[in-house]
């Protein structure tokens, strides 16, 4: 069975701290790799996908993928109050269904 | 664009009764997903369609679910006959191709009393 595993958490950093956030998948054949920001009572919105590995930056964000150990992770720098969210992973292979992690749930302190 | 449109937002039923959530995707995504989240079990996928095709439905829980998709632009969930641990929120969701990003509606909460 495929699955996707993060901590739950809660992660809580600083306002302008770094913010690390983790995951690890089970399917070896997977290709693609999404983070999702979901706030309280909100849908998920995504915030990067990556392909490749190595690292992938956008903003304050940046994606790293490593294949080889199954392991991708979100890192937020100069976190802000208005991060503090659940994060999810999600994974797929072509043509198939995102399977996503419980989340990890993000508290930024002002 | 406005995007994913699911109804209705929120949905109360008691134990019994058939429930109908309802989706239409962007327009042009070939690709449609339903999911349903609770706390305990997270995001889970129940079902996606390609082409209005159903392609794995293995997430089902059971058969008192069921979906449709009739055309490119619409796609219902039904629940008959309803149970309390049905209540979670139901997420519809449309991609372009596979592989690609999500698109989420705003999801249905659904109650079950």
């Amino acid at each position: 069975q495929k699955e996707v595993e993060q901590n739950s958490g809660p992660l809580s950093v600083p306002e302008g701290a770094i913010a690390s956030l983790n995951c690890t998948y089970s399917d070896r054949g997977s290709q693609s790799f999404f983070w999702y920001r979901q706030y309280s009572g909100k849908s998920p919105e995504l915030i990067m996908f990556i392909y490749s590995n190595g690292d992938k930056e956008d903003g304050r964000f940046t994606a790293q993928l490593n294949k080889a150990s199954q392991y991708v992770s979100l890192l937020i720098r100069d976190s802000q109050p208005s991060d503090s969210a659940t994060y999810l992973c999600a994974v797929n292979q072509a043509g198939t269904a995102l399977i996503f992690g419980k989340g990890t749930t993000l508290s930024v302190s002002s | 664009d406005a995007g994913v449109i699911q109804s209705p937002r929120h949905e109360v039923t008691e134990m019994g009764q058939e429930v109908t959530l309802r989706c239409k995707p962007i327009s042009g995504h070939d690709y449609l997903f339903w999911y349903r989240q609770t706390m305990m079990r997270g995001l889970e996928l129940l079902i996606y369609f390609n082409n209005n095709v159903p392609i794995d439905d293995s997430g089902m829980p059971e058969d008192r679910f069921s979906a449709k998709m009739p055309n490119a632009s619409f796609s219902t969930l039904k629940i008959q006959p309803s149970e309390p641990r049905d209540s979670a929120v139901y997420f519809c969701a449309s991609t372009l191709t596979g592989g690609s990003p999500l698109h989420f509606g705003n999801g249905t909460r659904l109650t079950v009393t």
